[in-house]
């Protein structure tokens, strides 16, 4: 079964300072990796993905992410946040061919600071 | 673009009662999903459909039942409604085939009070 941690529950950040949003996922078969994030009272937003190639992986609103199979890890950054980051972001994984379902982590809470 | 369409956005019920959420996913998506939020919590999975058959089972109480017909839309019935039923629900949708990893969209939810 695969699992996802959020290694942050929160990260206050102040604007235009960079961030990075840690992720760690398990494993035992190839994983497809996704970066949601959901603003105050509102649905899940996709960021970004990793399917396959390039580890770096561009998403919108200036974020990336980059994948590393050694360290089961997809931590997402972003060089100069906005205050209209402020939201949670989640990480989450599926199995692919086992079926597209998401696997969430628990989600951070980023609060960005004028 | 057409999104995901949830309804109703908001819903408030007694103890007992029963609730029935609808999802209209993006036209042409295949799958549909249904997730359960918890204040505070991640969304987790409940249940998914394929081509209008059940596809995946996750952490659905017996006490909800869901089904997608003909047209593709999903309907989440929920009986006896507890008070920690209160939740975000959302519906996704994607798009699935002979490739996986397809992006799944997300509506915007349904709020669920129980009181």
């Amino acid at each position: 079964a695969q699992s996802v941690t959020q290694l942050d529950s929160q990260v206050p950040v102040f604007e235009e300072a960079p961030v990075e949003l840690r992720c760690n996922y398990s494993s035992s078969v190839s994983v497809y990796l996704f970066w949601y994030v959901q603003y105050p009272n509102q649905g899940l937003q996709l960021l970004l993905k990793y399917l396959s190639g390039s580890t770096l992986v561009k998403g919108i609103n200036g974020f990336e992410a980059e994948f590393n199979k050694s360290q089961t890890s997809f931590h997402l950054r972003k060089p100069s946040v906005h205050i209209s980051d402020t939201a949670e972001y989640f990480c989450a994984v599926s199995e692919g061919a086992a079926g597209n379902k998401l696997t969430f982590g628990g989600g951070t809470r980023v609060l960005v600071k004028p | 673009a057409a999104g995901v369409i949830q309804s109703p956005r908001h819903l408030i019920k007694e103890k007992r009662e029963t609730a029935t959420l609808k999802c209209y996913p993006i036209p042409r998506h295949d799958t549909v999903y249904w997730y359960q939020q918890g204040p505070g919590q991640d969304p987790q999975f409940l249940i998914s459909f394929y081509e209008k058959m059940q596809s995946d089972k996750g952490s659905i109480p017996d006490r909800f039942s869901a089904q997608q017909f003909s047209d593709y839309h999903s309907e989440l019935n929920m009986s006896s409604l507890e008070l920690g039923d209160s939740a975000l629900y959302f519906c996704a949708s994607s798009l699935e085939g002979v490739f996986s990893g397809n992006t799944i969209y997300f509506g915007e939810g349904s709020w669920l009070t129980v009181v």
